[in-house]
């Protein structure tokens, strides 16, 4: 079964520095989207992701957060200036359709800030 | 400072029984739902969905009831086995987007 791939499973980064976030959502998929968990927390929404274009983002996917496909199969995150509080899983989604259908999600990169 | 985490509701089940989890969601207009399952280390996957439109949907082993009043909606294992053992959200959307709301979920045990 197709599945929605992330790299690295860990990333530890001192507070300040950029981190990139990879993943390779399922090859047919058109729309993409990245969500994170902080420890103990709910899944929150950050961003979706469609032709290139973000087409919905949270109040948290600020001005240090931009997304980019920056080929026919990666989808990336990037965290321009961490901070502690961005220490989380994150997830990347890929889905089919816009609405109305389920998102596949990958098993999450766990962002350690020091 | 301390952190606050949320208080995960839990269920322990015998393996066998029939499992229930239930969610009250939060938005009157969402229209679409999934429920997902999240193993120790690994993302949520999915297990089923309903749209607004339908009150019930029955996968393999596996029912939601949505009832649209109360907002509520609602997992039913049937025969629940020690692989359903997991942490279960509930997901609501609206069909105007495509971003997801989740849950605080529900951890579920299955006692063999």
């Amino acid at each position: 079964e197709p599945e929605v791939t992330q790299t690295p499973s860990h990333q530890v980064t001192q507070m300040g520095q950029e981190v990139i976030l990879r993943c390779v959502p399922i090859s047919n998929h058109l729309y993409f989207y990245w969500y994170r968990q902080i420890l103990g927390q709910k899944v929150e929404f950050l961003v979706s992701f469609y032709n290139n274009e973000i087409s919905e983002k949270s109040e948290i996917f600020d001005d240090q957060f931009s997304v980019e496909r920056p080929d026919g199969s990666n989808f990336t995150l990037k965290i321009r200036s961490t901070k502690l509080e961005d220490s989380a899983m994150y997830f990347c989604a890929s889905s089919e359709e816009w609405n109305n259908q389920p998102q596949h999600f990958g098993d999450g990169t766990r962002l350690s800030i020091l | 400072g301390e952190s606050v985490g949320l208080h995960l509701p839990t269920l322990s089940v015998q393996e066998g029984d029939n499992s229930i989890i239930n969610c009250a969601y939060s938005n009157s207009a969402s229209d679409y739902f999934i429920w997902y399952k999240q193993e120790s280390g690994k993302g949520p996957q999915f297990i089923i969905d309903i749209r607004s439109n339908m009150d019930k949907r029955q996968g393999q082993r596996v029912t939601v009831l949505l009832n649209k009043t109360v907002k509520h909606l609602s997992l039913q294992i049937a025969a629940t086995q020690p692989g359903d053992s997991a942490v279960y959200f509930c997901a609501e959307t609206l069909s105007t987007g495509n971003q997801f709301y989740f849950g605080t979920g529900t951890s579920l045990t299955v006692i063999p």
